[in-house]
């Protein structure tokens, strides 16, 4: 089945650094990727629509300078969280959508902000 | 009220028990995922169906797009089927999901 991973896994970083995470698809090309946030025990929030080789839509209330996104080929797309601050603290995720409806998930991302 | 309602919102069952999730929506869908998440975190994607039923190995979904309602269910539970069950449904590209049902089994 179709893969997609994400690296790093985990991750600590000092307040007010930067912090990026990639989210490639292993063994097929995406023209869409998603970014979603999970706080404990909740749903997956949608931060923003990748398109590869055009600019991100992000979703209402996500601060698009705040988290840099950048879909540079069909196989990576890339979050950054810059200035991260202990509220950034959270599990993400990013999904792949081959171009059906059906997306596939990466493993996600814990990032600690102390 | 959310776009997506799911029940029950917390289960617990003994090894071996028939296990029910069911998902409720209000918006039309093109089709709708079920998805599993364990502590560690990862998702993985168990079903995506449009209409009837689909089957793999315990697991077994159905969906009727006129009531708006899918159902999940696990037959012979087993304590490695403790996650959290998410309903997601599809109107356009992106995903609406539900609140998610965590599962544990107990042996």
């Amino acid at each position: 089945g179709a893969v997609v991973s994400q690296h790093p896994s985990r991750v600590i970083c000092k307040s007010g650094t930067s912090v990026k995470i990639e989210c490639r698809s292993l063994d097929f090309q995406a023209t869409t990727m998603f970014w979603y946030r999970q706080f404990p025990k909740q749903s997956l929030m949608l931060m923003a629509t990748s398109n590869e080789g055009s600019k991100a839509t992000y979703e209402q209330g996500v601060e698009k300078d705040k988290f840099l996104i950048n879909h540079a080929s069909l196989t990576l797309s890339t979050l950054t969280v810059t200035s991260a601050h202990p509220e950034d603290s959270s599990f993400y995720i990013c999904s792949a959508l081959p171009g059906t409806y059906e997306q596939y998930f990466g493993p996600g991302t814990r990032l600690t902000v102390t | 009220k959310n776009e997506v309602e799911q029940s029950p919102q917390n289960l617990t069952a003994q090894e071996g028990e028939f296990i029910t999730i069911n998902c409720s929506y209000s918006v039309g869908i093109s089709a709708l995922h079920w998805l599993q998440q364990h502590p560690g975190g990862g998702i993985v994607s168990l079903f995506m169906l449009s209409s009837g039923k689909k089957k793999h190995g315990r697991l077994i979904a159905t969906i009727n797009i006129q009531e708006k309602h899918s159902s999940l269910h696990i037959t012979a539970s087993h304590p490695r089927d403790s996650a959290v069950y998410i309903c997601a449904v599809i109107p356009s590209d992106k995903l609406i999901f539900g609140t998610g049902t965590r599962l544990q089994v107990f042996p």
